[in-house]
């Protein structure tokens, strides 16, 4: 049962550009929501997390919507740098089980020069 | 440094046998976890185990055990490896849960693949 879902497995996008990254979940009770960015044959790194309480939270390039009448996160990247191809998983867990995440399959994304 | 190191990075072997795979932390955080990366790339837990308490995923088989010797370290030990045990092995470590101002932090992964 995947209660976070990323159903774009990859996005192409030219330099300088936006990136949007989207997620959905469809646990009501998850309440804080994280980003993780993964090169190959690396472990996945945090990127940026919003809690229940905003709908918007910003660091730098980055920027994550969270949508909680529509269960919807999304990612916004801008200006894209070709640095940031990866893979970006979307990840959700509640107050009470915050040890575990859970996590949707991911989104590639290639910027292109 | 290294903040979660996992070895091996690769490990192949037959099926039946036991292997075990190492994590170490140098974060000073007091849980840390095993997640399994399946073939269709989705992202489970496993295990978090903090010095106080193991919280098992109820969908793990018990061929698979963490064993904890300190704070520091979290090896998953796996009896009997089967076909479908082939994946990849992410250790990680937080501070205190996920939430908040401590996300994971992980290791690099072990790509497990049973013969």
């Amino acid at each position: 049962d995947q209660q976070v879902k990323q159903n774009s497995p990859s996005l192409s996008v030219q330099e300088g550009r936006i990136s949007i990254l989207n997620c959905d979940y469809t646990n009501s009770m998850f309440d804080y929501f994280l980003w993780y960015k993964k090169y190959p044959a690396e472990g996945p790194t945090f990127l940026i997390s919003i809690s229940s309480i905003k709908d918007k939270n910003e660091d730098g390039r980055f920027t994550v919507f969270l949508n909680k009448s529509a269960k919807h996160l999304s990612l916004h990247i801008v200006p894209s740098q070709p640095g940031d191809s990866a893979v970006y998983f979307c990840a959700a867990s509640t107050q009470t089980g915050a040890n575990n995440l859970f996590f949707g399959t991911g989104t590639r994304l290639t910027v292109i020069p | 440094d290294t903040a979660v190191s996992q070895t091996p990075k690769y490990l192949v072997t037959q099926m039946g046998n036991d292997k075990s795979i190492k994590c170490e932390q140098n974060l000073g955080h007091d849980t840390m976890y095993w997640y399994k990366q399946d073939s269709k790339k989705f992202l489970k837990i496993m295990f978090s185990y903090n010095n106080k308490e193991l919280i098992i995923n109820e969908t793990v088989p018990n061929r698979f055990s963490p064993k904890s010797p300190d704070k520091a370290h979290l090896n998953l030990h796996i009896n009997s490896l089967e076909l479908g045990d082939s994946a990849v092995y992410f250790c990680a470590s937080s501070q205190t849960g996920t939430g908040g101002s401590s996300p994971l932090h992980f290791g690099n992964g072990t790509r497990l693949t049973v013969t």
